[in-house]
């Protein structure tokens, strides 16, 4: 199986700075990773993902850092904004049929 | 519109009393999937399938079925719901298997009395 945790519950950033969410899995047979958005009321919304072939993965204001060495991969997101108030998962695979989710992160965005 | 539809997105029933909870994607995606979220342990995978009749078990399958006849349609089943299924249930879909984005549907808020 896999374990997967998020390194803090909650987090609170002030508008305009970076954030930082941060994940660490146990399976190193993991090879596929994606971070998600959940706002109050919703289902999870796609972000971003990584293959384990990367360690560097950039989208709109997002960045996924993999390291494989530590089993450890983070969302960064930059000048972040008060619609970015919401949980943020981490998931990770090793087939691609199977997620194990970590508990999430609650981002607070301060105006 | 590209969406994942479950129904009814609130149910409160009683112990032992068979259910279904229906989930429904319009992208013709191939791999759809049923999670359960609950307080401090996150979303934990219950089953998937990869495509019309091939389903297999996720982390936590039991008190659970599900079947896939059809592409667009993938049902949860509870033959006899106990309380200790009673959570917010999710049901994604992607285009395939093996790593693509997935689509989740708004949740299904089951209470088991």
């Amino acid at each position: 199986g896999e374990s997967v945790g998020l390194h803090l519950p909650t987090l609170s950033v002030q508008e305009g700075d970076n954030s930082i969410i941060n994940c660490a899995y146990s399976n190193s047979a993991s090879d596929y990773f994606i971070w998600y958005k959940q706002e109050s009321g919703k289902g999870p919304q796609f972000i971003i993902d990584i293959r384990s072939n990367m360690d560097k993965r950039q989208g709109q204001r997002v960045t996924v850092l993999l390291n494989k060495t530590v089993k450890h991969l983070s969302l960064q997101i930059a000048a972040t904004q008060p619609g970015d108030s919401a949980v943020y998962f981490c998931a990770a695979s090793n087939t691609g049929n199977q997620f194990y989710f970590g508990t999430g992160t609650s981002l607070t965005v301060i105006p | 519109e590209a969406q994942v539809t479950q129904n009814p997105r609130y149910l409160i029933t009683v112990t032992g009393k068979k259910l279904t909870v229906t989930c429904s994607q319009n992208m013709n995606h191939e791999y759809m999937s049923w999670y359960r979220q609950d307080p401090g342990l996150g979303l934990r995978q219950i089953y998937y399938s990869m495509n019309v009749e091939v389903t297999d078990k996720g982390d936590v399958p039991e008190g659970y079925k599900v079947s896939r006849k059809e592409k667009r349609n993938f049902p949860l089943i509870l033959e006899s719901p106990s309380p200790n299924q009673t959570s917010l249930y999710f049901c994604a879909s992607s285009l395939f298997a093996g790593g693509t984005e997935a689509f989740f549907g708004q949740g299904t808020r089951l209470t088991v009395v």
